[in-house]
């Protein structure tokens, strides 16, 4: 079975800050993991995944994440801060290997920019 | 291209009426799945159809929630006798079956169910 867990539901950063939103996973095999980003009243968006490839995965909108199997994380980062990147973001993961079938989300993050 | 769309955007109803949602997943794509979110619980995954099959029904809550998906494509879900417990967003992604592992699910912009 998978898991995720999000440290932190409530994140609030400085516009031009280093945003960091962090993930740990839990998987019996090698996982598929993603972040996704959610704006009010609307759906998910990918921002990036990892599939056993590189481990520093860049995404949209200049976010990465670096998968660490020694510390079972995935945290996202962004060098500087914007405005419009005030939304929720959500961890998931899938077990590697599959490719369909669920996703097992994290709690979400609640990413607040201060100008 | 089209992304994934549903409706109605939002529902009202009444404890133990029933009601259909409906999910018309992006052209080609032979996977769906459906996911609650609710405050209390967060983002919960329901159902997910591979064609018109239904390999993994694991998360239905209840013998109350059903769903079915027809022609490979369109895909209803149905709630009957709702309860207030009910009410959240329900969000319906897909994703293509290409094989190369790791496919990403693109979500439509849900239904937002009340049920009073």
């Amino acid at each position: 079975a998978q898991s995720v867990t999000q440290l932190g539901s409530h994140v609030s950063v400085s516009e031009g800050a280093l945003v960091l939103l962090r993930c740990n996973y839990s998987s019996s095999v090698p996982p598929y993991l993603f972040w996704y980003v959610q704006y009010p009243n609307q759906g998910l968006q990918l921002l990036l995944k990892y599939t056993s490839a590189a481990t520093l995965v860049k995404g949209i909108n200049g976010f990465e994440a670096e998968f660490k199997k020694s510390e079972t994380s995935f945290h996202l980062t962004k060098p500087s801060a914007h405005m419009s990147d005030a939304a929720e973001y959500f961890c998931a993961v899938r077990a590697g290997g599959t490719s369909y079938g669920k996703l097992t989300f994290g709690q979400g993050t609640i990413l607040t920019v201060h100008p | 291209g089209a992304g994934v769309s549903q409706s109605p955007s939002n529902k009202v109803t009444e404890k133990g009426k029933d009601v259909e949602l409906r999910c018309d997943p992006i052209s080609g794509h032979t996977a769906l799945y459906w996911y609650r979110q609710s405050l209390g619980q967060g983002l919960e995954f329901l159902i997910y159809f591979q064609g018109n099959s239904a390999p993994d029904k694991s998360g239905l809550p209840s013998d109350r929630f059903s769903a079915e998906r027809t022609g490979g494509s369109v895909s209803t879900l149905t709630i009957q006798r709702t309860q207030q417990e009910d009410s959240a967003v329900y969000l319906c992604a897909s994703s293509p079956m290409t094989g190369r592992g790791g496919e990403t699910q693109y979500f439509g912009p849900g239904t937002r169910l009340l049920v009073l």
